[in-house]
């Protein structure tokens, strides 16, 4: 079974709209870590975010947020007033107790932001 | 301060050919990872090395694959004998530490023919 769901494939949005990303995840442990990753047309992905177990207090940096709900295990990601730069497919990741060092990443969103 | 860096960005090779891909870590990171990308299976994580030493290796495909860190700040991929089927793009990244961000490098486009 997928530890890390990512359902929505690709989204398209017109610049200045917010946009939420889901991310649904799967794991026994009580402790473990949840990540987002932006992956630009670049192609090199960039850490956006780091939320341990224990944590639940939602994030905010600048226009990005992050809603993490252990009651849903959902960390879902929202963008906004979303701008063109903001284009491109963002992963989720989980690590766990037994190998904080084993990363599993979801499929990932791809984002589209139309001028 | 120069992040993680890989080559080749772009590599195309004939089946059966041997192709290595290189890594050079952030100074000072501990651990490095090689990660394979494909739009079938995502990101995998093929290895990973805590100061020098393969701590896992699980996800190496099969034994075609191997994966050295010779020492801190070099590490090489090979694939030997390649077939179409590895084609991907191959990321290292590195962390500073246990359970750190990672830093990923702009990652080797391979295309085997």
């Amino acid at each position: 079974a997928q530890k890390v769901t990512q359902a929505q494939t690709e989204i398209s949005v017109v610049e200045k709209e917010d946009v939420t990303l889901d991310c649904v995840y799967e794991t026994r442990d009580t402790t473990y870590y949840l990540f987002w990753y932006k992956q630009p047309p670049s192609g090199e992905l960039v850490f956006l975010i780091r939320r341990n177990s224990f944590d639940e207090q939602n994030e905010i940096s600048g226009r990005y947020s992050w809603n993490f709900q252990k009651s849903t295990s959902s960390f879902n990601f929202t963008i906004t007033a979303s701008q063109v730069v903001d284009s491109a497919v963002y992963f989720c990741a989980l690590s766990e107790l037994d190998n904080f060092n084993k990363f599993y990443f979801g499929s990932g969103t791809k984002l589209n932001v139309k001028p | 301060d120069a992040g993680v860096i890989q080559s080749p960005r772009h590599e195309v090779t004939e089946m059966g050919q041997e192709v290595t891909l290189r890594c050079k870590p952030i100074s000072g990171h501990d651990y490095l990872f090689w990660y394979r990308q494909t739009m079938m299976r995502g990101l995998e994580l093929l290895i990973y090395f805590n100061n020098n030493v393969p701590i896992d290796d699980s996800g190496m495909p099969e034994d075609r694959f191997s994966a050295k860190m010779p020492n801190a700040s070099f590490s090489t991929l090979k694939i030997q004998p390649s077939e179409p089927r590895d084609s991907a793009v191959y990321f290292c990244a590195s962390s500073l530490t246990h359970n750190e961000k990672l830093f990923f490098g702009s990652g080797t486009q391979l295309s085997v023919l």
